[in-house]
């Protein structure tokens, strides 16, 4: 069965400080790939996903996502958060066809 | 308007006393499915449903059931909910395989008493 780690339980940045938020998965096959995000009170929306192509992947909101095969990575990136950027951040791993494993989160607080 | 639901938002209820979490989909999705969140663990999943009369059991099954008679229907049952159980519910749906964004419902707050 695949597995989710994302290493930072809380982030806290100054705005417009760039953000990278790490993911790793362990999965020997094929997988997609999921950066969804949780505003406080909300429910969970997809930022940006990967699945094949280039693994370069741009989402809503100044959001992207590299998949580095190697090293069994996609981490997000924004190159200047804001502080609307405030929210808990969810990595996630398709593989096959019908699961998807989530990692345990990373909240982000941006200070004004 | 494409959307997911699920009724009720919040709940109160006693150990032991039966409830059910509804949750529907207009979106003509194939799979459904339903996570628990609880702080520092993320979101772990319940039961799934591959289409109408078939579901499985998630990576935390117990003291959940499911059914799924009509495909736009997904609903939880907790026959005998315990204190354990307090925490907040997703219900998702999505129409294909992996690569296809599931769709999450806004949520079920639900404390065990």
């Amino acid at each position: 069965a695949q597995s989710v780690s994302q290493h930072n339980h809380h982030v806290i940045l100054s705005e417009a400080a760039s953000l990278e938020l790490g993911c790793n998965y362990s999965y020997g096959g094929t997988v997609n790939l999921f950066w969804y995000v949780q505003y406080p009170g909300q429910h969970l929306q997809l930022l940006l996903k990967y699945f094949s192509g280039d693994p370069l992947v741009k989402g809503i909101k100044g959001f992207e996502a590299e998949f580095i095969k190697s090293k069994f990575s996609f981490n997000l990136r924004k190159p200047s958060v804001q502080w609307s950027d405030t929210a808990e951040y969810f990595c996630a791993v398709g593989a096959g066809s019908y699961q998807l494993t989530f990692g345990k989160g990373t909240k982000l607080s941006v200070i004004p | 308007e494409a959307q997911v639901t699920q009724n009720p938002r919040y709940l109160i209820t006693v150990t032991g006393k039966k409830l059910t979490v509804t949750c529907s989909q207009n979106m003509n999705h194939e799979y459904m499915s339903w996570y628990r969140q609880d702080p520092g663990l993320g979101l772990r999943q319940i039961y799934y449903s591959m289409n109408v009369e078939v579901t499985d059991k998630g990576d935390v099954p117990e003291g959940y059931k499911v059914s799924r008679k009509e495909k736009r229907n997904f609903p939880l049952i907790l026959e005998s909910p315990s204190p354990n159980q307090t925490s907040l519910y997703f219900c998702a749906s999505r129409g294909g395989e992996g690569g296809y964004e599931q769709y999450f419902g806004p949520g079920t707050r639900l404390t065990v008493t």
